[in-house]
């Protein structure tokens, strides 16, 4: 139990494009979903939180104009990474928690995205 | 402030050596700590995790940790290291006071090298 999945796994893109990263629970209903960008060799950035219905909250440095997050239902929450440049290539992560307080995050397989 | 510290940054072990990764925390309560497992381009799978109760918590592929309120630690341990564990291993610890629920903090990992 308690699957992530993300699509696309990887995905390249010309410079000034957008990219919509998916994130889904497949067998059970995530109230909260969290989306960390990872750079090489480096830890987790949470970028943003996300509960359904309502809109993210993004950390402190994150353009919320530039990483658009939806969260429309309670097993899909989407990324999208607008006019996308070469500095915005990097491993995104998502996670999903089933419940509130301090319910365990479980992690899609991450997605990589290289800007041209 | 809260904070996840691993000292070490990268750890080689023989095959059937036995393991500790070191993880030390600041935290204002008791925390809910985590440790979880990352191989080369994929997510984060969850090792086993300490909310309360018994200090010594067994997790999957034969980890352990334990908590050790005195010390601040949240070791992870292993008695014989398989070369498939070799990967990179975060510790975590939530939520994070005074914001939303269900965020993580991580530490900056370890890299286990396991040698034949």
């Amino acid at each position: 139990g308690a699957v992530v999945s993300q699509h696309p796994s990887w995905v390249i893109c010309k410079s000034g494009t957008s990219v919509k990263i998916e994130c889904r629970s497949l067998d059970f209903q995530a109230t909260t979903m969290f989306w960390y960008r990872q750079f090489p060799k480096q830890s987790l950035m949470l970028m943003a939180t996300s509960n359904e219905g309502s809109k993210a909250t993004y950390e402190q440095g994150v353009e919320k104009d530039k990483f658009l997050i939806n969260h429309a239902s309670l097993t899909l929450s989407t990324l999208t990474v607008t006019s996308a440049h070469p500095e915005d290539s990097s491993f995104y992560i998502c996670s999903a928690t089933s419940g509130i307080g301090t319910d365990t995050q479980y992690f899609g397989p991450g997605t990589r995205l290289t800007v041209l | 402030a809260q904070s996840v510290t691993q000292p070490d940054i990268h750890i080689t072990v023989s095959e059937g050596a036995s393991l500790e990764l070191r993880c030390n925390y600041s935290y204002g309560a008791t925390p809910y700590l985590f440790w979880y497992v990352q191989s080369p381009g994929q997510g984060l799978q969850l090792l086993l995790k300490y909310f309360s109760g018994d200090t010594l918590v067994q997790g999957i592929k034969g980890f352990e940790a334990e908590f050790k309120r005195s010390q601040s630690s949240f070791n992870l341990r292993k008695p014989s290291v398989h070369w498939s564990d070799a990967a990179e291993y975060f510790c975590a610890v939530g939520p994070v006071l005074g914001g939303a629920t269900n965020k993580l903090i991580f530490g900056t990992g370890t890299l286990l090298a396991v040698q034949p």
